[in-house]
């Protein structure tokens, strides 16, 4: 059974670059599928932020895309965001998820638990 | 792109039946919806997806008989049955649009709902 667990610092700075992992357990990265990073501002909706394959192909979410990078370290089993220039508006909880299967048409199944990320000096 | 309409609120009694509502714009009859359930203070969790044709695929992991959905015209509809104090939950929609560089997934405003 797949688990994610994301990890990070929970305060960053205006203008700094945010930077998460998500650890995957029970299942290797390298065999496949869409790895997705997902966030949500207190009191708000779901943004897709991008998804990336094990490859490293990745999507990203048109109006982040200036700002975001994803990254997959195969060796540690874990995948990466990293979004810079960050502002109040980058406030959330911060989701990783799994898209089973080759393409980034599936849904995310399962989840992280979340972390949430407050950009505040 | 698509922009997803979900009602913020809904409420049912305990053992009655509500049915929550996605609702497409314009010009994206045939675009399918994954639901998601999110209880207070967890991640949220896959419920189905749904197309004009009914469910796409299987269930998520765990979710019960109870649970099902329709899909008419814009409108992407999640009927729980029976409900239950643990169906108490946020509930959002979304969908995927374009390719390549123009790829997008959308997700509705979501929809609480409360269990009386």
């Amino acid at each position: 059974q797949v688990q994610l667990q994301e990890s990070g610092p929970g305060l960053v700075k205006p203008s700094e670059t945010l930077s998460l992992t998500c650890t995957v357990s029970g299942y290797s990265i390298s065999s496949g599928y869409y790895w997705g990073w997902i966030r949500q501002p207190p009191g708000k909706g779901l943004e897709w932020i991008g998804s990336i394959y094990h490859s490293g192909n990745t999507y990203y979410n048109p109006s982040l895309r200036s700002r975001v990078t994803l990254s997959v370290d195969t060796s540690k089993n874990q995948f990466s965001l990293k979004l810079s220039s960050v502002t109040a508006a980058d406030t959330a909880v911060y989701y990783c998820a799994s898209q089973v299967g080759t393409t980034v048409l599936n849904w995310f199944d399962p989840w992280g638990q979340g972390t949430l990320v407050t950009v505040s000096s | 792109q698509p922009v997803l309409t979900q009602p913020p609120s809904a409420s049912a009694s305990l053992g009655a039946s509500v049915t929550l509502t996605c609702t497409l714009s314009s010009g994206y009859n045939n675009y399918k919806v994954d639901w998601y359930q999110q209880r207070p203070g967890k991640g949220p969790r896959f419920v189905m997806r749904v197309g004009t044709g009914g469910i796409v695929g299987s269930k998520g992991d765990g979710i019960p008989d109870r649970f099902s959905v329709l899909g008419s015209g814009l409108n992407r509809y999640l009927t729980i049955k029976n409900i239950q104090e643990e169906d108490e939950s946020d509930f959002h929609c979304g969908t995927d649009h374009g390719g390549g560089s123009n790829f997008v997934k959308v997700f509705g405003g979501g929809t609480k709902l409360t269990v009386l």
